[in-house]
């Protein structure tokens, strides 16, 4: 089992590109979740998926879409990359709604120009 | 909002010593706080979970408790080593949503 894997693992963009942060997991895992983490803000939840066909807000939406077709695939779309959103982006799993332990992905290390 | 706050200062401790991390919380009791290890440029890796109803939960040589009317937790190490190094986050739970606090930098000298 590979668990959670995100692709790529560091990306540089210009200011105004577009791109998709990927994750996968291979748990069967229903809740599926995008953080972001920046020096001394800890983990701030962007998005997050309780199954298959449904998505909803976290804390810091804006900027950042996501779907969610399939169980094991949850990618997060960055529409217009802009230098604020420079940061390191997780992905995470977990049985059901936060309530078990979590699974977190190694991380994409992005920079924006 | 529901916020979680941790030390944000780096704490040293000696070698074999118990290590004493403290996380604090706002506003109602989540349904459960949970503590996590990162290392650098790693994801974080989960270590224990408390529900509101249980004071205390042990594994191995990790202690943490859960106080409702301080509103903290307390995550002890016991007897700590130099691998235990590491940052060491608290997180809040209890609906869809988890939020993390800042967590905090251990290090175990030799």
């Amino acid at each position: 089992n590979a668990g959670v894997t995100q692709t790529p693992k560091f990306q540089v963009l210009k200011t105004g590109q577009s791109m998709t942060l990927q994750c996968a997991q291979d748990m069967n895992h229903e809740y599926m979740s995008w953080y972001r983490q920046d020096p001394g803000m800890g983990l701030r939840l962007i998005h997050y998926s309780v199954g298959a066909g449904i998505t909803d807000q976290g804390e810091v939406p804006n900027g950042y879409n996501v779907s969610r077709s399939t169980t094991e695939d949850f990618p997060l779309r960055l529409l217009s990359a802009a230098p604020s959103q420079t940061s390191v982006y997780f992905c995470a799993t977990d049985r059901t709604g936060g309530s078990k332990e979590a699974f977190f992905g190694q991380g994409t290390r992005l920079t924006v120009v | 909002s529901q916020k979680i706050e941790q030390n944000s200062e780096a704490l040293n401790i000696q070698e074999g010593k118990t290590a004493t991390l403290t996380c604090n919380y706002t506003n109602y009791s989540p349904a459960y706080l949970q503590w996590y290890r990162q290392d650098p440029g790693r994801g974080p890796v989960f270590l224990l979970l408390i529900r509101e109803n249980e004071k205390e939960k042990r594994k191995e040589r990790l202690k943490v408790t859960f106080d409702t009317t301080l509103k903290q937790s307390l995550f002890h190490i016991t007897a700590s080593q130099p691998a235990d190094s590491a940052t060491y986050l608290c997180a809040r739970g209890g609906n869809q949503k988890v939020t993390f606090g800042t967590g905090t930098k251990l290090q175990v000298i030799p």
